[in-house]
Formats: structure tokens, sequence, C-alpha cells
């Protein structure tokens, strides 16, 4: 059974720090995407990564894909108090696609 | 946006009763998803489809049926709820990754929170 674990599960942090947040898993994935989502509303796709070692930015936040493609983290370069939220990894399986999530990040930026 | 909506968008109800939540898509996306969504156990896979008529079960697919009669419209139907069913609902359709990767995105409608008193 492939399973994604991220971690921290809580992070609260200082506007203005910078944080990593991690998706590991010990299968290897065709590609990994990461959401956001606030309450009361549907996580909404930030990224996706395909590549092993692929790294892409969204403004003040940097997507990496490991390696081997196993893994992933997100880092926030001067975390926002609009930065909080809880933060979500899924992959999808190489051999037929199927997306399976982590548990999530919460992330909450004090301001 | 891919154009996802779920109605209603929150339901009581009571112990026994039926229940249907309807997740309507306007891009004719083929592959269409039920999730719960509880603390402590993230996002669950309810039931999936992969074509009109053509459905298959997720992980928690106990006591939950669905129905896909047209490419817009999956249905959930909770046939005699209970109170562990009460949850927040979400539907999904995954598309393929923008930029030529072989590989598929999914994306969210908006939720549905559902109390089973």
């Amino acid at each position: 059974t492939q399973l994604l674990e991220q971690s921290p599960q809580f992070l609260s942090i200082q506007e203005g720090e910078n944080l990593t947040v991690y998706c590991n898993s010990s299968s290897v994935f065709s590609s990994l995407q990461w959401y956001r989502q606030e309450p009361g509303e549907g996580p909404v796709l930030l990224v996706t990564v395909v590549t092993g070692g692929e790294v892409k930015k969204l403004k003040r936040l940097t997507f990496q894909f490991g390696d081997a493609r196993k893994d992933s983290s997100l880092h926030i370069t001067a975390a926002q108090p609009g930065d909080t939220g809880l933060y979500l990894c899924a992959g999808a399986h190489p051999r037929d696609d199927k997306i399976i999530f982590g548990k999530g990040t919460r992330l909450h930026i004090l301001p | 946006d891919a154009g996802i909506t779920q109605s209603p968008r929150h339901k009581v109800t009571e112990t026994g009763t039926p229940v249907t939540l309807r997740c309507h898509q306007t891009e004719n996306h083929r592959y269409m998803y039920w999730y719960r969504q509880d603390p402590g156990h993230g996002l669950r896979l309810i039931h999936y489809s992969y074509g009109v008529k053509d459905t298959d079960k997720g992980e928690v697919s106990d006591g939950y049926s669905v129905s896909r009669s047209k490419t817009e419209d999956f249905l959930l139907t909770l046939e005699s709820a209970t109170s562990s069913q009460t949850s927040v609902y979400f539907c999904a359709i995954s598309a393929p990754t923008s930029g030529g990767a072989s590989t598929y995105e999914q994306y969210f409608g908006p939720g549905t929170r559902l109390t089973v008193t």
C-alpha cells in the first residue's frame, strides 16, 4: 500500500519567517501535486511536478520533486498571513495514475 | 477553475434517512471522484467513475453508492445515513497535466458539509 507522509502536521510561525514542509513515501510516483485548502473550501491545485529533481517556483513558494520521485518539499520564503491553510500533497501511481493524498500540513502564519 | 459545482453545500439529516449529493461539471471530463474529508484521516476516496455508467469502489465505499447517467453529473447516495457519515464531501475531476506530461491532476469542487444527527 502506498502511503504519503507529510511533516510537520502543524506549523505556526511568525510572518516573515521561512519554512519547509515535506511529503515522503517509500514508493515512486509518476507525478506529485501540491494543494492548498482554506476553511470551508475545496483543495486548490498549486503545482504538479513530474521529473525527478524538478524545481518549480510560484512567487514565494518553491516546490521540489526528489531525484527518485519518492518525495517532495515545499519551501515558503517570507511567509505571509495569506499563506495560512492546509497544504496537501498527492502522488499519482505510475501504473494506473490513481492518486493518493497525504494527511496534510496545517500552516498558521501569525501577523 | 474546472467548472465543478456541488449541491447542496450544507445538509443536516437524521439517522436512517437517504441522502443524495450531486456533483456537476461543465467541461466533459471523463474521470470523476467522491472523497470524504475528516480530521485525522485526510481525504479518503469513496467511489470514482471513469465514464458514463462506469464506476468503481474506493477505500471507504461501505454505506455509499454512486451513479453516473450523464458525463456531467456524478451522484453520491447514502442509502441510510449514519452518524459516522457526518463529514465534508468533495467531488473532484481528473484532467491531464498541462504542459504535455502524460499524467493527471485533480481539481475539486467546493464541498458539501453533511451532518447526520
